[in-house]
């Protein structure tokens, strides 16, 4: 069964600092996905992760995939407010689509 | 460009009573999932449609249906509605063709069973 784990499920950090997300997947598969979600919010697409070794920036967002060890992180760089949300990695698996339970960043002045 | 569009945005049903949600797909796109999010947690895989047929389906009772038009546009029904059926529905839609194509997220249903 796939399953997908996220590490940590708060995040709270000052302003300018950096910070990272983990997320751990069980078993292989093709395609890993960062999306954002705002409080009330639909889900907002980050990135699209597709093969080993894939490294993806946008901003100060950079999302990386290593599907040996079977990780994906999203790395924050000089954490702005307006970054705060939840974030959410998700792994396709044939049609299915699985989530992780979500990182809550709270980003502080 | 329209993207995902689901209706209604909110509804109110009383436990027993049996609702429909509808979802039209983002211009381009084939096939549509849907997904249920409870209060805090992440998207849990309903269903996902194409060719108007379900080609794959999550771990939800059989209360839970869909449909699919030759529109691409989708349905999802949820009959003898429980109060844990409380939850933000969520409508993706993507080509089936081709790798790299993410998912577009709909704005989603808001469902209180009461």
């Amino acid at each position: 069964e796939l399953k997908v784990e996220q590490n940590p499920l708060f995040l709270s950090m000052q302003e300018g600092k950096n910070y990272t997300i983990y997320c751990n997947y069980s078993t292989t598969s093709d395609r890993l996905y960062w999306y954002r979600q705002d409080p009330g919010k639909s889900l907002e697409s980050l990135f699209v992760l597709l093969s080993n070794g894939a490294v993806k920036q946008e901003g100060r967002l950079m999302a990386s995939l290593d599907t040996k060890a079977r990780l994906s992180t999203l790395h924050i760089t000089a954490a702005v407010h307006d970054l705060s949300a939840t974030y959410f990695c998700a792994r396709t698996f044939n049609n299915d689509m699985r989530f992780g339970a979500g990182t809550r960043l709270t980003v502080k002045p | 460009d329209a993207g995902v569009t689901q209706s209604p945005t909110h509804l109110i049903k009383t436990r027993g009573q049996q609702v429909t949600l509808r979802c039209s797909p983002k211009s381009g796109h084939d096939t549509v999932s849907w997904y249920q999010q409870a209060l805090g947690q992440g998207p849990q895989f309903i269903f996902q449609y194409y060719e108007e047929e379900e080609r794959q389906r999550g771990n939800f009772p059989d209360r839970f249906s869909g449909h699919q038009f030759p529109n691409y546009s989708s349905e999802l029904n949820v009959n003898a509605l429980l109060l844990g059926d409380s939850a933000l529905y969520l409508c993706a839609s993507t080509r089936n063709r081709g790798r790299g194509y993410g998912y577009t997220f709909g704005s989603g249903t808001r469902l209180t069973v009461v």
